[in-house]
């Protein structure tokens, strides 16, 4: 089964409202996080990420909180606007001491802005 | 500063036959990573190449292989094609001491009749 799973395949927001894109893990030896943008016909555009040390950190209108006790995830959008509509995906590193650092990625949540 | 460049953006293949994607990446990264992405799912990993190795492997059979060439450009090759390795095929680079800031080019689009 997969690593990294999403709890809704779809969610759809009004205009100016503020989103939450939720993500649950279930590798707790993940060390390294990533929220991604994948608009259609392009290739997953970074968003925000988050250490395993870390429970919350925020950019320009997102923040990223990180739940290690339920290997929880989410992704928070200010004001959301039409272009955000996009899939987002949430995706985990596991060092395997190797140093290689293929990441995992989960289904993706398609945010749908309504005006 | 061009980010990652993959080639070619669409391609059809017959089943049986054989492909070749190829991708250059940023700028100053040395590792590439390359993914598949099914339909309405996410990119799954398949391999990462770094000094011209392959250093870890994701959960794809033999028939995907890979190289890196000095100048840290890579090719993925998908032997005896099957309908199923349609898909889109993504690359994604990044500079392997920092180990984040995978930058993704935006893929191949394989289609296998």
């Amino acid at each position: 089964g997969e690593s990294v799973g999403l709890h809704l395949p779809t969610l759809s927001v009004q205009e100016g409202d503020n989103s939450i894109i939720n993500c649950a893990y279930s590798n707790s030896a993940s060390d390294y996080f990533i929220w991604y943008k994948q608009e259609s016909g392009k290739g997953p555009q970074f968003i925000i990420d988050i250490r395993s040390n870390m429970d919350k950190r925020q950019g320009q209108r997102v923040t990223v909180l990180l739940n290690k006790t339920v290997k929880h995830l989410s992704l928070q959008i200010a004001a959301t606007q039409p272009g955000d509509s996009a899939v987002y995906f949430c995706a985990e590193r596991t060092d395997s001491g190797g140093g290689a650092d293929g990441l995992t990625f989960g289904k993706g949540t398609h945010l749908i802005i309504q005006p | 500063d061009a980010g990652v460049t993959q080639s070619p953006t669409h391609l059809i293949k017959t089943r049986g036959q054989q492909v070749t994607l190829r991708c250059s990446p940023k700028s100053g990264h040395d590792t590439v990573s390359w993914y598949q992405q099914a339909l309405g799912q996410g990119p799954q990993f398949i391999f990462q190449y770094y000094e011209e190795e392959e250093r870890q492997r994701g959960n794809f059979p033999d028939r995907f292989s890979g190289h890196q060439f000095p100048n840290y450009s890579s090719e993925l090759n998908v032997n005896a094609l099957w309908l199923g390795d349609s898909a889109l095929y993504l690359c994604a680079s990044s500079f392997r001491s920092g180990g984040s800031g995978y930058t993704f080019g935006s893929g191949t689009r394989l289609t296998v009749v």
